[in-house]
């Protein structure tokens, strides 16, 4: 079954500062790969999504995401961190269940953002 | 867009007593259901898969008789937790699939906190 490895259970950054968040998937090429945010005492909220059409995938709050076949990772950046941006950040990858997919979660990395 | 809306957003109950939280899907249809459970720090762990009109799917180890699931219309998911203790504390987040959305994206509500005492 699909996995995803998140590196880092705490990033922490400055405000203005490159956020970078890993993410690597194993065995085969999934057919799609997704980030989620999780605001505090909240559901998760979708931030991008790859699906094979670009590698480099746009989200929203300006984030973006590359996908490496080579490094089998999707991993999640932003140019310049703000404080709105502190969450909880997933990523996920379709697992097979019942003959549709569901997204399998990875463990979290937790963003912290200083002023 | 599509919103999923969960209440109660915050439930404290005693030991033994059960406790029910709604999973509404507002403006659209959802034949599927989803229910996730997440320990503090933790990642979220399926629960089980909400079908609409039958039984649900269960994910392996997770105890049918203690988490109740009804998918009576196709816009309401409940679950029931049964019998409540302090280790079924945890956070409750559903999700439904919106057609059209594409690329298997789940809409997740905000999220149920339960605290047994």
């Amino acid at each position: 079954a699909q996995s995803v490895t998140q590196l880092g259970s705490h990033v922490s950054v400055s405000e203005g500062a490159l956020v970078l968040l890993r993410c690597n998937y194993s065995s085969s090429v999934p057919p799609y790969l997704f980030w989620y945010v999780q605001y505090p005492n909240q559901g998760l909220q979708l931030l991008l999504k790859y699906t094979s059409a670009a590698t480099l995938v746009k989200g929203i709050n300006g984030f973006e995401a590359e996908f490496k076949k080579s490094e089998t990772s999707f991993h999640l950046t932003k140019p310049s961190a703000h404080m709105s941006d502190a969450a909880e950040y997933f990523c996920a990858v379709p697992s097979t269940s019942g003959g549709s997919y569901i997204p399998t979660f990875g463990r979290g990395t937790s963003l912290i953002v200083h002023p | 867009g599509a919103v999923v809306s969960q209440h109660p957003s915050r439930v404290i109950c005693k030991s033994g007593t059960s406790v029910k939280i709604e999973c509404r899907s507002l403006d659209f249809q959802a034949t599927t259901m989803f229910w996730y459970r997440q320990f503090p720090k933790q990642s979220l762990m399926l629960m089980a898969t909400s079908n609409e009109g039958s039984k649900a799917t269960y994910e392996q180890g997770v105890e049918k008789d203690k988490f109740l699931i009804n998918h009576a219309s196709l816009t309401l998911s409940t679950l029931t937790v049964t019998s409540a203790h302090p280790e079924d504390s945890s956070f409750y987040i559903c999700s439904a699939r919106v057609q059209g959305a594409g690329a298997n994206v789940l809409t997740f509500g905000a999220g149920s906190r339960l605290t047994v005492l």
